[in-house]
């Protein structure tokens, strides 16, 4: 079946340096990629719909200069968090929409940790 | 308006017995899908099973069932003679199809915490 891989799977960093996570879709096409966080124990909220070759589209509340993301291929998006600080530490998972099918796939899931 | 709600925040159940997530969504379009996920520890999120909303046939897939209601707007999930591998997180979740094209968001529920005790 359809594969979407995150890396890495986790990461810790310092506060005040960025983060780059990526996102690929390994055997198909991924038109539009999403990217949700999740804090403990709550449900995923969608951040950002990233669609290639165009800029992202961010929800409400969310800061596209502190979350920048980037989907130069048809399979990889990127999610970069700039200038982490502790209340960034939260679990990012990205899903992929594959074009011909329509079917969603997610990723493993990214959780990062700034110290 | 949009929502997906799982009034179940945790349930405890023993070994064998059978147990009901419940899952009710709003949504103003008339052409949807609803999912439920499944999410263990480790944190990624396994598909269990995606409804559009023309077909309300209610569907079996081994110790799982769906029930989908759309005069209730409900799509309840089953777990037959649980098992301690079921205790996870499950969530509902929503896209709704916009007039005209989809937007694949999916809209999900708080989730509901399972725990099947030996």
């Amino acid at each position: 079946g359809a594969v979407v891989s995150q890396h890495p799977s986790w990461v810790i960093c310092k506060s005040g340096t960025s983060v780059k996570i990526e996102c690929r879709s390994l055997d198909f096409q991924a038109t539009t990629m999403f990217w949700y966080r999740q804090f403990p124990k709550q449900s995923l909220m969608l951040m950002a719909t990233s669609n290639e070759g165009s800029k992202a589209t961010y929800e409400q509340g969310v800061e596209k200069d502190k979350f920048l993301i980037n989907h130069a291929s048809l399979t990889l998006s990127t999610l970069t968090v700039t200038s982490a600080h502790p209340e960034d530490s939260s679990f990012y998972i990205c899903s992929a929409h594959e074009a011909y099918t329509g079917e969603l796939f997610f990723g493993e899931g990214s959780r990062l940790t700034v110290l | 308006a949009q929502k997906v709600t799982q009034a179940q925040t945790e349930i405890s159940v023993v070994e064998k017995e059978d147990v009901t997530l419940d899952c009710v969504y709003e949504t103003r379009d008339t052409t949807y899908y609803l999912f439920w996920y499944k999410q263990p520890p480790s944190g990624e999120l396994v598909f269990l099973i995606r409804r559009n909303s023309f077909d309300e046939q209610n569907e079996i897939s081994g110790r799982y069932s769906w029930n989908f209601q759309k005069s209730t707007s409900s799509f309840n999930f089953t777990i037959t003679a649980s098992q301690v591998v079921d205790s996870a997180v499950y969530f509902c979740a929503l896209i709704p199809l916009n007039y005209g094209g989809a937007t694949n968001k999916l809209i999900f529920g708080t989730g509901t915490l399972l725990a099947v005790q030996p």
